[in-house]
């Protein structure tokens, strides 16, 4: 079965911890996004990966980390200097990010909340 | 920097009715434009992408079109069903890294 997973599908992060999501492709997609969505608003990006061991800032990136060491894997880890994380945070990836064909299929997403 | 609208924020049709969803952006100079469905709690299902030299695109009930000059889009349903209910959202992208600007999407029901 292709497609994204995340996981997990819900997190809950106390104050002052880092928590990562996972994020993991079978489309042998080169590039790879991180967004989040807040409620009634689109969704804003944070990170974006084209190759393996290469990534980019997005939009709103500060508080934010991410590594790419697999094609398949793109984590996000979110930390303490983080102040507003609750969201929900969506993985996608493109196969052709580079053409005018881009189309990004998208993981299930992750629900984060703070306790 | 690139803005996306999407006007109205919400929606509601009986069933059977065509649908009309309507997407601005401000930067003419697009790479594509991409329309998605999300439903609640889900991550997005990509429906049509139109490319940059394309006025639209068709599938099924559904077809989109692109005015550049304009700075717009609209997604047409045709005879609209219960299953149709869901976000939709579009995105631009204005760079050939894939970057996507996404409106903050209108909500549609239909009621049977």
């Amino acid at each position: 079965d292709g497609g994204i997973t995340q996981s997990p599908k819900y997190l809950f992060r106390k104050e002052g911890q880092n928590v990562t999501l996972s994020c993991e492709q079978n489309l042998n997609h080169d590039a790879m996004y991180w967004y989040r969505q807040d409620p009634g608003q689109g969704l804003r990006l944070i990170y974006y990966s084209q190759i393996v061991n290469d990534f980019q800032k997005g939009d709103i990136a500060e508080g934010y980390s991410v590594s790419r060491e697999k094609k398949e894997s793109f984590p996000l880890t979110v930390t303490s200097a983080q102040k507003n994380p609750t969201a929900f945070y969506l993985c996608a990836s493109s196969g052709d990010s580079r053409s005018a064909k881009n189309i990004q299929y998208f993981g299930a997403g992750t629900r984060l909340s703070v306790l | 920097k690139q803005e996306v609208t999407q006007i109205p924020a919400a929606l509601s049709v009986p069933e059977g009715e065509n649908l009309v969803l309507n997407c601005s952006f401000t930067d003419s100079a697009i790479y594509n434009l991409q329309w998605f469905r999300q439903d609640p709690g889900k991550g997005l299902t990509s429906l049509l992408l139109i490319q940059s030299s394309q006025r639209e695109q068709t599938s099924g009930r559904l077809n989109a079109s692109l005015d550049k000059s304009s700075g717009r889009s609209t997604l047409y349903i045709a005879a609209s069903q219960p299953g149709d209910s869901a976000t939709y959202l579009c995105a631009v992208t204005t760079d050939s890294w894939g970057k996507f600007q996404f409106g903050a999407g209108t909500q549609v029901v239909v009621t049977p």
